[in-house]
């Protein structure tokens, strides 16, 4: 069974604070993502990674920036909380079949809430 | 813009029924498409892929229209069970490899 894994599920900052979120999948995918999920507002892609040190925007990259030094292993990090990033956040990965992207695994989320 | 849309619902539907719900995307260079489910405060998870010729995976049926660009699920004798929000995935061809969408999911209640 494929395993993603992410460093904590429930975290309570201040704003101004630097936080960081780790992922960690063992299915040796090359690709992981970044999301944030609000209510109404569905699945927004912060940032995904195809390779190790590869890293491209997605919908939402404000305020956030991401590292990925080896391949198992994906962190988001949000330079100086605010409070509008209080959020549910996914880390995903799937493989790629030639040009396809395959079907996506997730981890069980970090509830972040910044104060 | 590539646009993946659901029907948010919610669908209020007793045990036994059949539900189906839709999805409409507005690329036609639509690569796969995938079903997820989501249960409340949990991950995403993988129901199952929607192959061209259509396939089952028990009580669930998943169609892909290229022609008129959308995919369904249809879930027959409906549980308790299966209220959850399910979302629709769509990927995209060419280009980088974040061309991914999901849906807003599409909102299900089964009731006793």
């Amino acid at each position: 069974d494929v395993k993603v894994t992410q460093s904590s599920r429930y975290l309570v900052k201040r704003t101004g604070e630097k936080v960081f979120l780790e992922c960690v999948q063992d299915m040796d995918h090359e690709n992981m993502f970044w999301y944030r999920q609000d209510p109404g507002l569905g699945l927004r892609l912060i940032y995904f990674s195809y390779d190790v040190k590869m890293k491209e925007k997605g919908d939402i990259p404000e305020g956030y920036s991401v590292s990925r030094e080896k391949k198992e292993r994906f962190s988001l990090i949000l330079e100086s909380a605010s409070t509008n990033q209080t959020s549910m956040y996914l880390c995903a990965s799937s493989s790629i079949q030639g040009v396809k992207l395959r079907e996506q695994y997730f981890g069980p989320g970090t509830r972040l809430t910044v104060t | 813009r590539k646009e993946v849309e659901q029907d948010p619902g919610p669908f209020n539907v007793p045990e036994g029924a059949t539900v189906a719900f839709n999805c409409t995307y507005s690329n036609s260079a639509s690569q796969s498409f995938f079903w997820y489910r989501q249960d409340c405060r949990k991950e995403p998870k993988l129901l199952m892929s929607v192959y061209s010729s259509g396939n089952e995976d028990g009580r669930f049926t998943a169609q892909l229209n290229r022609a008129s660009q959308y995919i369904s699920l249809l879930i027959r004798d409906s549980k308790l069970s299966d209220s959850a929000t399910y979302l629709c995935v769509v990927t995209f061809y060419g280009g980088s490899q974040g061309n991914l969408i999901f849906g807003k999911g599409t909102k299900l209640s089964v009731k006793p």
